[in-house]
């Protein structure tokens, strides 16, 4: 079975900070990793993904995130936030064990909140 | 090219009543997946489909049902509407159903009220 845990509901950073939004996963096989935005009354918007390679990798908007298998992690992070990156983010993943398709399963979510 | 559309955009229907939502892939998508949006329970899978087969399936009540047309456009079904059934209704594309790498591609969603 494939999981995502995000443990912080809300993250809350001052414009121009960096920002860490956290994600860990559970899978069988290899993790496919991805994170999402979503502002509000929209749907997701895909911002990066994690196949193979490189641990970090870089995304849309200036995101990057770090992929770490010995701590299952995939935390999202950002140099120097904007108030614009104020929204409601999705980590996602899909477990290389579990045959075709596209199933993907999510976090619950982590507001972020950037403050002038 | 333009993104994943879904119709309608906001529905409200009775309890009891049955309602069908729609969507329309990127442009050389095959595979579409539904998911349901919910303040309680998050983002839930509920289907996915690739060349009219359904692929993979949640754990939702019969209810719930999808399909997919030759043109890769996908519709999904729910009967007898519950109060439970209000959510945000998602519909994905993605390029290739055999390639996990590929990302997904979101709509905008269809909000179902169900009173």
């Amino acid at each position: 079975a494939q999981s995502v845990a995000q443990p912080e509901d809300q993250v809350n950073v001052a414009e121009g900070n960096p920002l860490t939004v956290k994600c860990t996963y559970s899978v069988s096989g290899n993790p496919y990793l991805f994170w999402y935005v979503q502002y509000p009354n929209r749907g997701l918007q895909f911002l990066l993904k994690y196949i193979t390679g490189d641990n970090l990798v870089k995304g849309s908007y200036g995101f990057e995130a770090e992929f770490n298998k010995s701590q299952t992690s995939f935390h999202l992070k950002k140099p120097s936030a904007l108030v614009s990156d104020s929204a409601l983010y999705f980590c996602a993943v899909r477990d290389s064990l579990t045959g075709g398709g596209n199933k993907l399963t999510f976090g619950t979510g982590t507001q972020l909140k950037v403050e002038l | 090219k333009a993104g994943v559309t879904q119709t309608p955009r906001y529905l409200i229907k009775t309890r009891g009543q049955q309602v069908t939502l729609s969507c329309s892939p990127i442009s050389g998508h095959r595979s579409v997946s539904w998911y349901q949006q919910t303040p309680g329970q998050g983002l839930q899978f509920l289907f996915e489909y690739f060349s009219e087969t359904q692929r993979n399936k949640g754990n939702f009540p019969g209810r719930f049902s999808g399909r997919q047309f030759s043109n890769s456009r996908s519709e999904m079904n729910v009967s007898t509407l519950e109060l439970g059934d209000s959510a945000l209704y998602l519909c994905a594309s993605s390029l290739a159903g055999g390639a996990p790498s590929y990302e997904q591609y979101f709509g905008p969603g269809t909000r179902l009220t169900v009173t």
